[in-house]
């Protein structure tokens, strides 16, 4: 069964650092483009960044709210997927899923995360 | 970035009901426009992909057409598991969703 599980959720102030983590299993994960996509309270789904996987070079791509504040990353041997994120503001508060794409790579998510609450306050 | 304009942002429906959701896309994206469903407190599902294929498992009452900048979602007789939210997006650039379509019971 294709399963993941994100963690790091949490309460940060402002201006500070979280990492988010998002374990996979079920699937050949080195293969498949995985994304984070937030939800804000009582708003919708807000796609955050993918990274690519081994057959397009690991590339990486973020939406322009979180470029230069967010890294992706990935380590195949832990078959796990992480979200840096850094200078949170409370615009940032969020569910954070992690998303598989259904085929090489083509940003259709068919597998998600339960997701990890992200909440920024002082 | 591609703008997902999605209506009604909610409708009221009995069920039974048929439903229909419309979504449009500011610019062409050929078929690229899924569906998502979203119920309170779970991650979103796929139900529909590149604009009519039905995802496995997913009952067949549910269905996607359009293509170009013009996409619609149907529910051919709605049932109980799905009041909940619905969401397109598109995936030619990078993804944007819709706002969302939130049915309720009537």
């Amino acid at each position: 069964e294709v399963q993941l599980l994100e963690s790091g959720g949490g309460l940060v102030q402002p201006g500070g650092s979280l990492r988010l983590s998002c374990s996979v299993s079920g699937f050949t994960f080195s293969n498949y483009a995985l994304s984070w996509v937030r939800q804000a309270p009582g708003k919708g789904l807000e796609w955050v960044s993918a990274i690519s996987g081994a057959g397009d070079g690991y590339r990486t791509w973020y939406v322009d709210s979180v470029r230069g504040r967010f890294t992706i990353s990935r380590d195949n041997s832990r078959n796990t997927v992480y979200l840096q994120m850094n200078s949170l503001r409370a615009e940032d508060t969020a569910v954070y899923y992690c998303a598989k794409d259904k085929r090489f790579p083509d940003d259709v998510f068919d597998i998600w995360g339960q997701g990890t609450m992200v909440t920024v306050s002082s | 970035d591609i703008q997902m304009t999605q209506s009604p942002s909610s409708l009221s429906a009995s069920v039974g009901d048929r439903v229909t959701i419309t979504c449009q896309a500011s610019q062409d994206i050929r078929k690229s426009l899924n569906w998502y469903q979203q119920r309170p407190g779970k991650a979103p599902e796929l139900l529909i992909y590149d604009a009519s294929n039905l995802e496995t498992g997913v009952p067949s009452r549910f269905s996607g057409s359009g293509s170009g900048t013009d996409f619609t979602f149907t529910i051919s007789s709605l049932q109980p598991q799905d009041f909940a939210t619905y969401y397109c997006q598109q995936n030619v650039g990078l993804p944007t969703f819709g706002q969302g379509t939130k049915v309720e019971v009537k």
